[in-house]
This record gives structure tokens, C-alpha cells and sequence, in this order.
């Protein structure tokens, strides 16, 4: 059965620091998501992605975060210069068709990334 | 301010057991209400999608209810088992410009044998 990867499974790095989350969603899904997730905390959306273009972002994805199709297969999600309260698992998810969040379309979820920001 | 409530926030019950989970929500104009399954250190895998008029909607052992008026959702285990022990988490959508979910803290389910 197809399922969203992400890699690394466990990041770790020095604050400051450029990260780079990857995934590989579900082979001829169009929809694409990050969400984190704050230890003991509830999941938060960051973004979604459609058409090579970012769709819709919460307030938590500011400037410091961006996100990339670089090919037909990755999707990552870049946190420029990482600070303490960036330490989550970073969950990436995939939908199959182009209507997004607003009706009817299942959200495949990936294991995540845990980073961890010293 | 778009929320969404889960009770209890933990539960433990004995396996073969059945129990309901709660969800009261203020998102608004509503879109569709999702429940999903977290196990420890997992992505949420997806239960069930409701739009707003539907009033029940079944996956296997897992009903989950929708009243749009009073604004709640509930879901059904029946028959629990082991296997069910996880994070139960209630996510609304709303509608008209922005589609971003609003999750709830989720309620954390024990199965005791």
C-alpha cells in the first residue's frame, strides 16, 4: 500500500542553523501539507501546496520557513535559521485530489521528522 | 477565535468495552469535521470525513456523529481492543477563503486487557 516518507526520522541541530525536512508523498497526489506538532501539544497547520504553489499558511510559517516541489517526487519543507521553539515533529501529508481542505479529500500522513534545536 | 474542545482528554477502558469520545467546535462557516488516530510517534491516520449534512459515518468499529446546530461531534468505538489505544483527535475545517484545520488536543485512549 503507497504511504507518505519523510526523512530524517530524527534531526538534530545547533540553533541558528539551516534544516531541511524531506517527504516523498503518494505517488499522483496534488495536494501537499506540513503540520507540526509541539511535544504534548496539539498538531498545528504550516502550509499546503498545489500546482507548484504554496495554497494556504498559518500564521506560524513566516519567513523563515519555505517549501519546494524540487522534482516530480520531494516535497520539503526549509526552516532557514532554526530557533529553540522550532523543536516539534514535523508532519508531511498528501491528498489525492485538487480540492485541498475544503470538502472531502483524505489526508495521508507521513511518520514525521522530530527536530530537535539545541 | 476558531476552536475545537476534545473530552475526556484520556480515557481507559477495559478491552471489549465500548466508548465515546467528544468534540464541541466554534469553527465557523463550517467545511467538514475529521477524526483521526495518533499512535505514540506516528503520523494521524484518518477514521472519518463529514460534511455538514451528514449526521453519521461509519468505518468499521469507528461511528462518529456530526450535529451541526449544537456544533458537536462524537465518536463510537465499539468493541475496543488493544489495538485501539492511541490519541483520538477531532479536526475542523472551516469555509469561505481559508480551509486551515483547527486541531483539537485529542483524548488519549488506554485498552487495558
Amino acid at each position: 500500500e503507497p504511504e507518505v516518507t519523510q526523512t530524517p526520522s530524527h534531526q538534530v541541530t545547533q540553533m541558528g542553523q539551516e534544516v531541511i525536512l524531506r517527504c516523498v508523498p503518494i505517488s499522483n497526489h496534488l495536494y501537499f501539507y506540513w503540520y507540526r506538532q509541539i511535544l504534548g501539544q496539539k498538531v498545528e497547520f504550516l502550509v499546503s501546496f498545489y500546482n507548484n504553489e504554496i495554497s494556504e499558511k498559518s500564521e506560524i510559517f513566516d519567513d523563515q520557513f519555505s517549501v519546494e516541489r524540487p522534482d516530480g517526487s520531494n516535497f520539503t519543507l526549509k526552516i532557514r535559521s532554526t530557533k529553540l521553539e522550532d523543536s516539534a515533529m514535523y508532519f508531511c501529508a498528501s491528498s489525492p485530489n485538487k480540492r485541498g481542505l475544503s470538502s472531502y479529500n483524505e489526508q495521508f500522513f507521513g511518520p514525521g521528522t522530530r527536530l530537535t534545536v539545541l | 477565535k476558531n476552536q475545537v474542545e476534545q473530552s475526556p482528554q484520556s480515557l481507559i477502558i477495559l478491552e471489549g468495552k465500548n466508548c465515546t469520545l467528544q468534540c464541541n467546535y466554534t469553527v465557523s462557516p463550517f467545511s467538514n469535521l475529521r477524526w483521526y488516530k495518533q499512535d505514540t510517534g506516528r503520523g494521524p491516520v484518518s477514521l472519518t470525513i463529514m460534511t455538514f449534512s451528514e449526521n453519521t459515518k461509519s468505518n468499521g468499529r469507528y461511528t462518529a456523529t456530526l450535529d451541526a446546530d449544537t456544533k458537536q461531534s462524537s465518536l463510537h468505538i465499539t468493541a475496543s481492543q488493544l489495538s485501539d489505544s492511541a490519541s483520538y483527535i477531532c479536526v475542523v475545517s472551516a469555509s469561505g477563503g481559508s480551509y486551515i484545520p483547527t486541531f483539537g488536543r485529542g483524548t488519549s485512549l488506554i485498552v487495558h486487557p
